[in-house]
């Protein structure tokens, strides 16, 4: 069980908009600590999207944005296309006694 | 193009050791911190160690602390991962990441450039 949680599995046609939840707790996201989110596509490793709750590195594209409030982030997909089909995860630093830095435990973005 | 490359996965018994390293290509890895992080065969992320750029600062989860050693060398580049004691709980993926910085700041890493991964798989 992660410390993060994140939905399983969301889904969206071409062209839609799509967002991915992450909710957290008052040790971690809700303490003030930033979000990250990683792109995972099949058989390859993690790319980073998003870091520092909000920022894209300049080589991924602005049709990804993140945000967050309170113990809860999210990041958002719009003009949806078939090469997002992917896993994505959160992560952020968690104060607690089993704590430093975790990661929500995925989700797959299926295009249909 | 900037490329961390991870070398010494396999296929080992419980309770004996495995040493991965990690490369770098295009970029010099004495500026950053390292980090390893695993993904078990079909589940997610779990992070395992970091170390500063001068390797004053190291850092574990509490699942591999005490069994597990980090350490770096400059002069080559490079980045280990000892690994003793293994279980097969920790048969996963394990990639080697680049942190934002000099220096092991938990609380606002974040991983940048990662490797392509090494399967490591405890099995008797």
């Amino acid at each position: 069980q992660s410390v993060l949680t994140q939905p399983p599995s969301v889904s969206g046609a071409p062209g839609q908009r799509v967002t991915i939840s992450c909710t957290g707790s008052s040790s971690n996201i809700g303490a003030g600590y930033d979000v990250q989110w990683y792109q995972q596509l099949p058989g390859t490793a993690p790319k980073l999207l998003i870091y520092d709750n909000n920022n894209r590195p300049s080589v991924v594209p602005d049709r990804f944005s993140g945000s967050k409030s309170g113990t809860s982030a999210s990041l958002a997909i719009t003009g949806l296309q078939a090469e997002d089909e992917a896993e994505y995860y959160c992560q952020s630093y968690d104060s607690s006694l089993s704590g430093f830095v975790i990661f929500g435990g995925g989700t797959k973005l299926t295009v249909l | 193009e900037v490329q961390l490359v991870e070398s010494g996965g396999g296929l080992v018994q419980p309770g004996r050791s495995l040493r991965l390293s990690c490369a770098a290509a295009g970029l010099t890895l004495n500026d950053y911190a390292i980090h390893w992080v695993r993904q078990a065969p079909g589940k997610g992320l779990e992070w395992v160690s970091g170390i500063s750029w001068n390797s004053g600062s190291i850092g574990y989860a509490d699942s591999v602390k005490g069994r597990f050693t980090i350490s770096r060398d400059n002069a080559k580049n490079s980045v280990y991962l000892q690994m003793n004691s293994l279980r097969a709980e920790d048969t996963a993926f394990y990639y080697c990441a680049k942190g934002q910085g000099r220096w092991l700041q938990l609380t606002v890493t974040y991983f940048d450039t990662w490797g392509q991964g090494t399967l490591v798989i405890v099995s008797s």
